[in-house]
């Protein structure tokens, strides 16, 4: 079985804190993404990355950087949390980006 | 041009009783059509996915439908059940896409 994880099912922190939300997987997949879900907006792409040390913008990337320095691992990065970057942090990975992707757990991002 | 629509945003269905969600789309160029299933807590995952060269695929309860003139999509769950409650995104992707193109997602309830 595919197993995607995050680092944290919950997460709490202040506004202008840096936040780290770390991705792991365990497939050898090439492609691995981040999105944001929020009520009523879906699942809306932030990064994703096709190979290591390559990221590429998503629709909604402001506010938010990436790095991918395995293959296994992607980390989403708040340099300074915003109230409205709350929200649910879902990480998914894919052999080849367009077809099936796997999605970790998700991580709720509290922002006070 | 990359929209997926998806509607209705939330469906209400008595048990045993037929629930559809339908998408649409405007690019000619995708070719796999997948549908995600997420339940409370978790991350989405696949549930079953179509491509246009067939305008119907089955899975135990689940079908979907596909009319390629009207560039829509639909997911039937027939003898809905509770256990089938949960949150549905239709998706869409295209040859040499890096990624898929969520909609918006539909909030389905099964009543007992």
């Amino acid at each position: 079985d595919v197993k995607v994880t995050q680092s944290s099912r919950y997460l709490v922190k202040r506004t202008g804190e840096k936040v780290f939300l770390e991705c792991v997987q365990d497939m050898d997949h090439e492609n691995m993404f981040w999105y944001r879900q929020d009520p009523g907006l879906g699942l809306r792409l932030i990064y994703f990355s096709y190979d290591v040390k390559m990221k590429e913008k998503g629709d909604i990337p402001e506010g938010y950087s990436v790095s991918r320095e395995k293959k296994e691992r992607f980390s989403l990065i708040l340099e300074s949390a915003s109230t409205n970057q709350t929200s649910m942090y879902l990480c998914a990975s894919s052999p080849t980006g367009r077809e099936t992707q796997y999605f970790g757990p998700g991580t709720r991002l509290l922002v006070l | 041009q990359q929209q997926v629509k998806q509607s209705p945003q939330s469906l209400i269905v008595q048990k045993g009783g037929i629930s559809i969600i339908n998408c649409a789309y405007e690019n000619t160029a995708f070719d796999y059509f997948p549908w995600y299933q997420q339940f409370p807590g978790k991350g989405p995952a696949l549930l079953i996915a179509i491509r246009p060269d067939v305008s119907e695929k089955k899975e135990g309860r689940f079908t979907i439908s596909f009319n390629k003139s009207a560039k829509q999509f639909s997911l039937h769950i027939m003898d809905s059940q509770p256990g089938d409650s949960a949150t549905y995104f239709c998706a869409a992707s295209g040859l040499g896409d890096d990624k898929i193109i969520f909609g918006k997602g539909t909030r389905l309830h099964i009543l007992p």
